[in-house]
């Protein structure tokens, strides 16, 4: 069965300072795996996704992910984070051996980026 | 364009009633599902659908929830009988179809049972 972790419910970050929103998955084949951003009142928005080749994948507003298939990880990076930064990200994953279009979500990490 | 669209946006009910949530995908998405997001929580998955073929239903949590999708476009989430456990946000994406793609995501149907 897949399954995916956001082990943090909640990251406080400094503004300008690299920030690490934290995902680990659970599948018996290869993983798809995305990052999913949602800003207050606003829908959930895709920001990357990882399907195969390059383990460092970058998405949209500067945000990047590593997939670490030993650690069974793909966390989501920024170099210096922003204010506008502040939101709920969900991790979510498919497995490619699943037979199933099916994706299970994490439970989501409350970003606060702090001026 | 125009992206996925979801009708009524808000929606209070009164226990044991029945309600009908609209979703309209993007144009040429093959594939939409249905989430639920209770407050504080996750995304969880209801149903999918994949083209012609048949619907992936695992997540529907009882047979009070249906859901259809007409013409390979537009569908409609069903729950009948609502109980106050229903409140949440009821969620709509579509797809490409590939595996792989990423989903595209309506603004929701906030769900009240009273």
């Amino acid at each position: 069965a897949q399954s995916v972790a956001q082990p943090e419910d909640q990251v406080n970050v400094a503004e300008g300072n690299p920030l690490t929103v934290k995902c680990t998955y659970s599948v018996s084949g290869n993983p798809y795996l995305f990052w999913y951003v949602q800003y207050p009142n606003r829908g959930l928005q895709f920001l990357l996704k990882y399907i195969t080749g390059d383990n460092l994948v970058k998405g949209s507003y500067g945000f990047e992910a590593e997939f670490n298939k030993s650690q069974t990880s793909f966390h989501l990076k920024k170099p210096s984070a922003l204010v506008s930064d502040s939101a709920l990200y969900f991790c979510a994953v498919r497995d490619s051996a699943s037979g199933t279009y099916k994706y299970i979500f994490g439970t989501g990490t409350r970003l606060k980026v702090l001026a | 364009g125009a992206g996925v669209s979801q009708s009524p946006s808000n929606k209070v009910t009164e226990k044991g009633k029945d309600v009908e949530l609209r979703c309209d995908p993007i144009s040429g998405h093959t594939a939409l599902y249905w989430y639920r997001q209770s407050l504080g929580q996750g995304l969880e998955f209801l149903i999918y659908f994949q083209g012609n073929s048949a619907p992936d239903k695992s997540g529907l949590p009882s047979d009070r929830f249906s859901a259809e999708r007409t013409g390979g476009s537009v569908s409609t989430l069903t729950i009948q009988r609502t109980q106050q456990e229903d409140s949440a946000v009821y969620l709509c994406a579509s797809s490409l179809g590939q595996s792989f793609d990423e989903q595209f995501f309506g603004p929701g149907t906030r769900l009240t049972v009273l």
